[in-house]
C-alpha cells in the first residue's frame, strides 16, 4: 500500500526552529513529485511548495517563498519542511502528499495523516 | 493566482437526498480539477481527478462534471458515511489552488 507518514505533532516557541518530516513507501519515490499543503481554519488548503526527490528541484508558493525549505533525501525516502524562525501564524496542521510524476501542479492521490505544529509562548 | 470559489458553504441534506457542489475557476482551467473529502481529523481523500474521473475504490454514487471555469460534484443517495467537508482544487496553472470547501451536514 503506498503511504506517506509523517512525524508527531510538535509545540515550539516563537523564533525556533522545526523540521517535520514525511516517509513515503510502497512507491518510488524519485518519480513523482511530493508537495506540502498547509491548514488553517482561517486560509483553509494552501499548497506551499513540492521537491521533486529524484533530483531535489523545489517549487514554492511565492507567499511560502523564503519562509520554509523544502527538502527531500532519496536515501531514505523521506521529505522535510523546515522553518528557521517559527511565528504564532505557523499554527497549522501540514500535510505532505503525493503530486504527479511529470508535473508539480497535479492532483494529490496520497496524503500523509498530517502534522500539527503549535507556535506559542 | 486562480481562485477556486465554492457553492454553498454548507449544505444541508437527508440520508438518500441528491446533493451537489459547485466550484467556480476566476479563469479557465480546461478540465484540470480534483475533488477531495475531508473528514474531522483526517486528511483530505482524493476522490475525482480530471474534472470527472473517478479514483479506484470511491463509490460510483460521487461524480464529477465541467469544464473551462465551472464545475460539479454530485452525490446521488446520499450515504451516512459521506458526511464530510469537500474541497476542490485546481492544477491548471503553476500555483496549484483549493476552494474554501462545502460542509456537508445531517439535516
Amino acid at each position: 500500500e503506498v503511504q506517506l507518514v509523517q512525524s508527531g505533532a510538535e509545540v515550539r516557541k516563537p523564533g525556533e526552529s522545526l523540521k517535520i518530516s514525511c516517509e513515503a513507501s510502497s512507491y518510488s519515490f524519485t518519480h513523482y513529485w511530493l508537495g506540502w499543503v498547509r491548514q488553517t481554519p482561517g486560509k483553509g488548503l494552501e499548497w506551499m511548495g513540492s521537491v521533486y526527490p529524484g533530483d531535489s528541484d523545489t517549487k514554492y508558493n511565492p507567499s511560502f517563498q523564503g519562509q520554509v525549505i523544502i527538502s527531500a533525501d532519496k536515501s531514505i525516502s523521506t521529505a522535510y519542511l523546515q522553518w528557521s524562525s517559527l511565528k504564532a501564524s505557523d499554527t497549522a496542521i501540514y500535510y505532505c502528499a503525493r503530486g504527479g510524476p511529470n508535473y508539480y501542479y497535479y492532483h494529490m492521490d496520497v496524503w500523509g495523516q498530517g502534522t500539527t505544529v503549535t507556535v506559542s509562548s | 493566482d486562480i481562485q477556486m470559489t465554492q457553492s454553498p458553504f454548507t449544505l444541508s441534506a437527508s440520508v438518500g437526498d441528491r446533493v451537489s457542489i459547485t466550484c467556480r475557476a476566476s479563469q479557465r482551467i480546461s478540465h484540470w480539477l480534483a475533488w477531495y473529502q475531508q473528514k474531522p481529523g483526517k486528511a483530505p481523500k482524493l476522490l475525482i481527478s480530471k474534472a470527472s474521473t473517478l479514483e479506484s475504490g470511491v463509490p460510483s454514487r460521487f461524480s464529477g462534471s465541467g469544464f473551462g471555469t465551472e464545475f460539479t460534484l454530485t452525490i446521488t443517495s446520499l450515504q451516512p458515511d459521506d458526511f464530510a467537508t469537500y474541497y476542490c482544487q485546481q492544477y491548471d496553472s503553476h500555483f496549484t489552488t483549493f476552494g474554501q470547501g462545502t460542509k456537508v451536514e445531517i439535516k
